[in-house]
């Protein structure tokens, strides 16, 4: 059974970092891509960045894109994100999501990253 | 970047009758691969998203066959033959064939 757990998200000022984790199993992770989407609350869902199999391939959202690096080990089936200069607006439950078969095909129950002084 | 124009907002429905969902882009999502890659979500209250739909209108494993999904180009549906308690919730389109990525605003399905 694939499961997708994520972790690291707290309250954090504006102009702070943090590090999200994505911790995987049920697939052989190093063989397919992965996802970050995040919701704000009570607004839509936003897709915030896509990391290939190996790593060596990332694409960002313009909102996120200088402030955000995604990034992932193998060896540890773990994905991350990694996230600097917070502003409020990056306040949202972010969600890592697989992509096995299809985009999106699973997803964890997110993690809470709340930006505020 | 595509925009994704989801119609309506909000959906009450009655339970055993049809509903539709449509999802705009603003161009044209076929791939250079010849594929669409338009995917349909649904979103319970308090739940993570599940995929419904991929490529149009192929039905993720263990979606039941009230599901569908049809259209080519910029105009794209999703339809529920007959709707049960459980489909409430928000359903969102989303397009995966340039990036950046980009979901419809997402429409409230409610259960009258």
């Amino acid at each position: 059974e694939v499961q997708v757990l994520e972790s690291g998200g707290a309250l954090v000022q504006p102009g702070g970092s943090l590090r999200l984790s994505c911790a995987a199993s049920g697939f052989t992770f190093k063989s397919h891509g992965m996802n970050w989407v995040r919701q704000a609350p009570g607004k839509g869902l936003e897709w915030v960045s896509t990391i290939n199999d190996n790593g060596k391939n990332t694409h960002y959202a313009d909102s996120v894109k200088g402030r955000f690096t995604i990034s992932r080990d193998n060896s540890k089936n773990t994905l991350y994100l990694q996230m600097n200069s917070l502003r409020a607006e990056d306040t949202a439950i972010y969600y890592c999501a697989t992509w096995i078969q299809v985009h999106f095909d699973d997803w964890g129950q997110g993690t809470l990253v709340t930006v505020s002084s | 970047d595509i925009v994704m124009t989801q119609t309506p907002l909000s959906s009450p429905v009655t339970v055993g009758q049809p509903a539709s969902i449509s999802c705009r882009s603003s161009q044209s999502l076929v791939h250079s691969d010849g594929n669409t890659y338009l995917s349909w979500l649904h979103q319970r209250p308090g739940q993570p998203p599940r995929l419904l739909i991929y490529k149009i209108s192929n039905r993720f494993s263990g979606v039941p066959d009230r599901f569908s999904g049809s259209g080519a180009g910029t105009d794209f549906t999703l339809k529920i033959s007959r709707v049960e308690a459980e489909d409430a919730g928000t359903y969102y389109c989303i397009q995966v064939t340039h990036f950046p990525w980009t979901f419809g605003q997402g429409t409230r399905v409610e259960i009258e």
